[in-house]
């Protein structure tokens, strides 16, 4: 079955860490660029970070450079996102989502249901 | 920051009939649009991309038109499964500063 599965939500305090993952099959999962996307309450979506298929390769916004690192095990089909320094506006369900092609196409073509992290004292 | 602009926010359609929702972009984007649907508590799924391009299996009464700044997606003879909400999504930008608009849901009238 192809799909992709978040996992690692969960509460965390402000300025602490939290590493997500999300579990990948039914493809070839190391001949893709991966993304992570997030939705805060109420709010849109928001584009985070890309890799490319061999993880060399990496783009973040603005919003969680410096902070977020995009990672990925290719062994074992799973992509991370390390989050550090979190702040109570990174509250939001974390999606990842697949790219057309091994790097950079720009859109999506498939999407996990995304994980939820609460970020509060 | 390219600005995605989708209306209406909530579009009450009755089924059998056609909706048409909108997505506009604050600078020309070509064609590199994309459109995707989340039903509750699913994924978003691809429906759209390159303004005009269905995706793999997605139904010929979803169609995307548009270019330049003012796009549309047009479903025609809606069905229970298409109530939902739709999202639009740039990827004009390189390095990727990619954005979506803020949703459209379409609900049953």
């Amino acid at each position: 079955q192809v799909q992709l599965v978040e996992s690692g939500g969960g509460v965390v305090q402000p300025g602490r860490s939290l590493t997500l993952s999300c579990a990948a099959s039914g493809f070839t999962f190391r001949s893709y660029g991966m993304h992570w996307v997030r939705q805060a309450p109420g709010k849109g979506l928001e584009w985070l970070t890309i890799t490319s298929y061999d993880g060399s390769n990496k783009y973040f916004a603005d919003s969680v450079r410096g902070r977020f690192t995009i990672s990925r095990d290719n062994s074992k089909n799973t992509l991370y996102l390390q989050m550090d320094s979190l702040r109570p506006e990174d509250t939001a369900v974390y999606y990842c989502a697949k790219d057309r092609a091994h790097w950079g196409s720009g859109y999506f073509d498939l999407w996990g249901r995304g994980t939820l992290v609460t970020v509060s004292s | 920051e390219i600005v995605m602009t989708q209306s209406p926010a909530t579009l009450s359609v009755s089924p059998g009939e056609r909706a048409t929702l909108s997505c506009r972009a604050s600078q020309n984007i070509i064609n590199n649009l994309a459109w995707y649907q989340q039903r509750p508590g699913q994924a978003l799924t691809l429906l759209i991309y390159d303004a005009s391009t269905r995706a793999t299996g997605v139904p010929a009464r979803f169609r995307g038109s548009g270019s330049g700044t003012e796009f549309t997606l047009t479903i025609s003879s809606l069905q229970s499964e298409d109530f939902a909400v739709y999202y639009c999504h740039q990827y004009n930008t390189w390095p990727p500063k990619y954005t979506f608009g803020r949703g459209t849901k379409l609900e049953i009238k």
